[in-house]
């Protein structure tokens, strides 16, 4: 596609419960990631993805938060558990080839829980 | 959608002006920087990069500064428009073990004054 596109755009979910947000990079982009932002902050860097392993996830909370990226295009950010405090727009960015080239962001989820 | 940075410092110059972002980053060891804009609603947007083996590189109506003696970055935006308003991050590309460790900074709202 022309850019990153995510979704949903948005998601509402109550407490305990378990969430997956959609990721599709720019096509032919080898590098992706997803990021947090709360409100009024800048992103926060969760997990990098070279193909389909993940490169560095050394930004992901908890055991709760798992990404994948099955086949080296689309990527699922999936949260167990939900809890108030996760709630936050959640972007995913793609690159060419690795974190030397430039980002390139989707419009982000912003994910409530109630 | 979601307003991004309700409290963050606040940059106000007057239509037709020239605009200067500040950033302090802080990792020495940061070799790649980048400037994001951000609209409410959407993820950011790439403005300008710059690499740490150069101390300025110029877009169309952007300048980007880079200050390695006391890790400054600067971001100059000529005949600001009311189109430029929005949150500012610079962010910083450290390498790692990992490859790459992505840092943004905390943002800055310009508002474009009629």
């Amino acid at each position: 596609g022309a850019g990153v596109s995510q979704t949903p755009s948005n998601k509402v979910t109550e407490k305990g419960k378990y969430v997956e947000l959609r990721c599709d990079p720019i096509s032919g982009h080898t590098a992706l990631y997803w990021y947090r932002q709360s409100l009024g902050q800048g992103p926060e860097f969760l997990i990098y993805f070279q193909g389909t392993g993940a490169a560095d996830d050394s930004g992901l909370p908890n055991d709760r938060f798992f990404a994948v990226r099955p086949e080296g295009s689309v990527s699922t950010l999936k949260i167990q558990r939900t809890e108030r405090g996760d709630s936050a727009v959640y972007l995913c960015a793609s690159s060419l080839l690795s974190s030397s080239d430039t980002q390139y962001f989707g419009p982000g989820t912003r994910l409530t829980v109630l | 959608g979601e307003s991004v940075g309700l409290h963050l410092p606040t940059l106000s110059v007057q239509e037709g002006d020239n605009s200067i972002i500040n950033c302090a980053y802080s990792n020495s060891a940061s070799d790649y920087f980048i400037w994001y804009k951000q609209e409410s609603g959407k993820g950011p947007q790439f403005i300008i990069d710059i690499r740490s083996n150069m101390d300025k590189r110029q877009g169309q109506r952007v300048t980007v500064l880079l200050n390695k003696t006391v890790k400054h970055l600067s971001l100059q935006i000529a005949a600001t428009q009311p189109g430029d308003s929005a949150v500012y991050f610079c962010a910083e590309n450290t390498p790692d073990n990992y490859g790459q460790n992505f840092v943004f900074g905390p943002g800055t709202r310009l508002s474009v004054l009629p």
